[in-house]
């Protein structure tokens, strides 16, 4: 099956920059979404459509997705953004969602 | 407003049965695809299948480690979706979320669009 691979975790101080990668076999191919998740919390979408963001969701926020890695930023990380991030797509072959393995941002 | 807000979870035993609602509103149901998710304590998100559309026929697919014990189903009348979860386990215990999604043909395969609205999730805890 389909798998997303990206790094553990991610470690930054806040007002940095926090870069969430997410890479998997002809990814470039596929359209990618990123949720943020907390628990015991429903996800939140922060970014549809490769490069979208959701009404709601604040300008420090964004995202790229080129060649064979989709990449989620973070600009100026606020303690509220401590969480895991998780990109998906959509497997048509076998016609259902793939996750990320998570990626869990810290603040130094 | 778009709202999904799940209902029906609580304590339950081994081996019974336990029907999850989604009551949604705020945007027309029958358009959409509905899925459901789990988070067990101190694990990821894990999906455990959806129900397309009326379009697509309304068929189902689910997660192996569901198929068999859990089904989903909907009522577009009512704007419900349910899953309806049988031979619980004590690994079943979880928070259980819906969450929408347009699904669709695009260049000759089906594909969803993101899962954009989720609800508030409903605790489900398998014990003796």
């Amino acid at each position: 099956s389909y798998v997303l691979t990206q790094p553990p975790s991610v470690s930054v101080a806040p007002g940095k920059t926090a870069t969430i990668t997410c890479g998997g076999n002809n990814i470039e191919r596929k359209t990618v979404h990123w949720y943020q998740l907390k628990p015991g919390q429903a996800p939140v979408l922060v970014i549809h459509s490769d490069t979208s963001r959701p009404s709601g969701i604040p300008e420090r926020f964004s995202a790229s997705h080129s060649g064979t890695t989709a990449t989620l930023t973070i600009s100026g990380v606020e303690p509220g953004d401590e969480a895991e991030y998780s990109c998906q797509v959509w497997d048509s072959t076998n016609d259902h969602p793939v996750f990320g393995t998570g990626t869990r941002v810290t603040l130094l | 407003e778009v709202q999904l807000v799940e209902s029906g979870g609580g304590l339950v035993q081994p081996g019974r049965s336990l029907r999850l609602s989604c009551v949604t509103s705020g945007f027309t149901f029958s358009d959409y695809a509905l899925s459901w998710f789990r988070q067990a304590p101190g694990m990821g998100l894990e999906w455990l299948g959806f129900i397309r559309s009326k379009t697509y026929s309304g068929a189902t697919e689910y997660a192996a480690s569901v198929e068999g014990r859990f089904t989903i189903s909907r009522d577009d009348s009512k704007s419900i979706a349910y899953l309806q979860m049988n031979s619980l386990k004590t690994e079943d215990t979880a928070f259980y979320f819906c969450t929408r999604s347009y699904y669709f043909y695009s260049g000759g395969l089906t594909t969803s669009g993101a899962f954009d609205k989720w609800g508030q999730g409903t605790m489900v805890t398998v014990s003796s």
